[in-house]
């Protein structure tokens, strides 16, 4: 089936780094793009930005720029979100969606989501 | 930079009543990149509506997406107990974002 499944749980300093990853399966991993979202315990959701799986090219929130790489392995099927950097804010889950169609050029929404990696920043 | 407004915050409502949700862009969005999505307590999101009123897979049919420029609309004609939840509207033009979400809880 199709799913994207995501790495784990990780601890961080502030002022480190941490990079997430997201394995797709079930679909052609180049025909689509993938996004990264972010929500903080009690809050909403938060769009960080989005990777074309086929090209590697990026979009990001200008929140994040400078501070967040989207990159993707096309031989394994796999993205990765890596933010520097951490602040106690960047405390959250991060999630991995697909999204836009490169084949049809169209967006038929976030239709399949990782279960999700919790990020701790905490000295 | 598009802001998007969802109202009411929460929703207070029985099973088998109406939901009317609104969710208002502060400017014109294309319908082709407006979603909607449900998320319940320890989950992730779940796709409802795209292109403002397609329903994705597997989505029972009492819920329902309309509108087009500023003003989107999600509907769910009748609750059932598994709705209770928290949704989202999306824009995916060129700076996509969420809503600020409304919590729809039981009366």
């Amino acid at each position: 089936q199709v799913q994207l499944v995501q790495s784990g749980a990780e601890v961080k300093k502030p002022g480190a780094s941490v990079k997430v990853s997201c394995k797709a399966s079930g679909y052609t991993f180049t025909s689509y793009d993938i996004n990264w979202v972010r929500q903080a315990t009690g809050q909403g959701l938060e769009w960080m930005g989005w990777v074309n799986a086929n090209s590697g090219n990026t979009g990001y929130a200008q929140k994040f720029q400078g501070r967040v790489t989207m990159t993707r392995n096309t031989s394994i099927s796999t993205a990765y979100m890596e933010l520097s950097s951490l602040r106690s804010e960047d405390t959250a889950v991060y999630y991995c969606a697909r999204g836009r169609d490169l084949v049809e050029h169209y967006y038929f929404g976030m239709d399949v989501w990782g279960q999700g990696s919790t990020v701790t920043v905490s000295s | 930079e598009i802001v998007l407004t969802q109202s009411p915050g929460t929703l207070s409502l029985s099973p088998g009543e109406r939901a009317t949700l609104s969710c208002r862009a502060s400017q014109s969005v294309s319908s082709s990149y407006l979603a909607w999505y449900q998320q319940k307590p320890g989950q992730g999101p779940r796709l409802l509506i795209y292109g403002a009123s397609s329903r994705a897979t597997g989505i029972p049919d009492r819920f329902s997406g309309s509108g087009s420029g500023t003003d989107f609309t999600l509907t769910i004609s009748r609750l059932e107990p598994e709705d209770f939840a928290v949704y989202y509207c999306q824009q995916y033009g060129s700076s996509p974002l969420f809503g600020g979400g409304t919590k729809v809880e039981i009366k």
